[in-house]
């Protein structure tokens, strides 16, 4: 069982708009400001997406967004397009340099 | 641009060892923390190991501790981890990670492919 608590699956039609949550406790993703998030493709280097929560590295498009509320952050996917299925993960430093992991969402554009 | 290339995987029998390796490139390696994580089959990522900027700071997961060794060349830009004592529930794919740390946070910002190590008789 993984340390964050993602959904196994999500999905929504190419235009729409899905939320992945992912939820810790205070020792993490509520106790820190360094929760990102990852778009995976089997046999590829995890990609960042969203880091510190909020904020998007160069080059990542606008449709992707993050927030966080107590211990619980989120990814959502705005104008979903075929692209953007793969599966996401959430990560939380939480001290000590330890991280810890969500199991992972399937994202599936219908 | 930012490479990380893992290679050492492969299928080892219970009780063996592997010897993995994570290749930098396009950036300023000994400038930068860096951390192993892997992904059993069918399961989540989990943080592994971690080691400081000059190799003088190693931590491990309690899953590994005591049967895995991080350590880096920065002179050869290039991180490893020794893995001994291989048992079943080590079979994964493992991915290094470059750690980033600015004044308020951490990130893990660039990932490699991973190699897999499957452990079985």
């Amino acid at each position: 069982q993984s340390a964050l608590t993602q959904p196994p699956s999500a999905s929504g039609s190419p235009g729409q708009s899905v939320t992945i949550s992912c939820t810790g406790t205070s020792s993490d993703v509520g106790g820190y400001n360094s929760v990102s998030w990852y778009q995976h493709y089997p046999g590829k280097a995890p990609k960042l997406m969203i880091y510190e929560v909020t904020k998007r590295p160069s080059g990542i498009p606008d449709r992707f967004s993050g927030s966080k509320s107590g211990n619980t952050a989120s990814l959502t996917v705005s104008g979903l397009q075929a692209e953007d299925e793969a599966d996401y993960y959430c990560s939380s430093y939480a001290g000590t340099n330890n991280w810890v992991f969500g199991g992972g969402t399937k994202l599936t554009v219908l | 641009e930012v490479q990380l290339v893992e290679s050492g995987g492969g299928l080892v029998q219970p009780g063996g060892s592997l010897r993995l390796s994570c290749a930098a490139s396009g950036f300023t390696f000994s400038s930068y923390e860096m951390i192993w994580v892997r992904q059993a089959p069918g399961k989540g990522l989990e943080w592994i190991s971690y080691i400081s900027s000059s190799g003088g700071t190693r931590y491990y997961a309690d899953s590994v501790k005591g049967r895995f060794t991080i350590s880096r060349d920065n002179a050869k830009n290039s991180l490893y981890l020794q893995v001994n004592s291989l048992r079943a529930e080590d079979t994964a794919v493992y991915y290094c990670a470059r750690q980033y740390r600015s004044t308020t946070s951490c990130t893990l910002d660039y990932w490699g492919q991973g190699t897999l190590v499957t452990v079985s008789s």
